[in-house]
């Protein structure tokens, strides 16, 4: 159990146009989902949290009119990127936690975005 | 907000030798830390988490961890390191502290080579 898809797994988009990206709880319901960049050969940092209903709420220095999150359901969040420039090229991980696994974080396999 | 610090960045061992992944934590409360394990290309997997129970933690594919509060640490071994355990490998803390509740602070992450 706790399995977390994410979708597409890798996505080239032409600079100016925006990209969707899923992130699924597919055997539980998430009530917290986080969204993580990572840079090649860099470590994962944290973009945002988002909960069920609600608006996410975004770490510093990230541009959330840029990265538009949107927790729609317990099993469902979105990242839309928007307006990519190849600066925003990155590896995109999502995460979900639910009370009934003890907050443990289970984390998607990533989206692979290259903005040409 | 709660920190860790990877000491290595990149650790080379020969096949069948011990693995020791050194981290440091900075918290002012008691810590919840984890070990992920990223191979290239794949998603995070959990390795082990320690929650304030036993300080000997075991995690999968033969590693453990001891949580030292004295030395502020949370070192990660194995006694005999397999080629199949090169990845990057990363030391989390989970930020209690912050905004975003539950939210994981990744460390810089420490390469792990396995030769022959």
């Amino acid at each position: 159990g706790a399995v977390v898809s994410q979708h597409p797994s890798w996505v080239i988009c032409k600079s100016g146009t925006s990209v969707k990206i899923e992130c699924r709880s597919l055997d539980f319901q998430a009530t917290t989902m986080f969204w993580y960049r990572q840079f090649p050969k860099q470590s994962l940092m944290l973009m945002a949290t988002s909960n069920e209903g609600s608006k996410a709420t975004y770490e510093q220095g990230v541009e959330k009119d840029k990265f538009l999150i949107n927790h729609a359901s317990l099993t469902l969040s979105t990242l839309t990127v928007t307006s990519a420039h190849p600066e925003d090229s990155s590896f995109y991980i999502c995460s979900a936690i639910t009370p009934g696994k003890g907050y443990e974080q289970y984390f998607g396999p990533g989206t692979r975005l290259t903005v040409t | 907000a709660q920190s860790v610090t990877q000491l290595d960045s990149h650790v080379s061992v020969s096949e069948g030798t011990p693995v020791l992944l050194r981290c440091n934590y900075s918290s002012s409360y008691s810590p919840s830390l984890f070990w992920y394990v990223q191979h290239p290309n794949k998603g995070l997997q959990l390795l082990l988490k320690y929650t304030s129970a036993a300080t000997l933690v075991k995690g999968i594919n033969g590693f453990e961890a001891e949580f030292k509060k004295s030395e502020t640490s949370f070192h990660l071994t194995k006694p005999s390191a397999h080629m199949s355990d090169a990845a990057e490998y990363f030391c989390v803390v989970s930020d209690r502290g912050s905004n975003s509740g539950y939210a994981l602070n990744f460390g810089k992450g420490t390469s792990l080579l396995v030769t022959p």
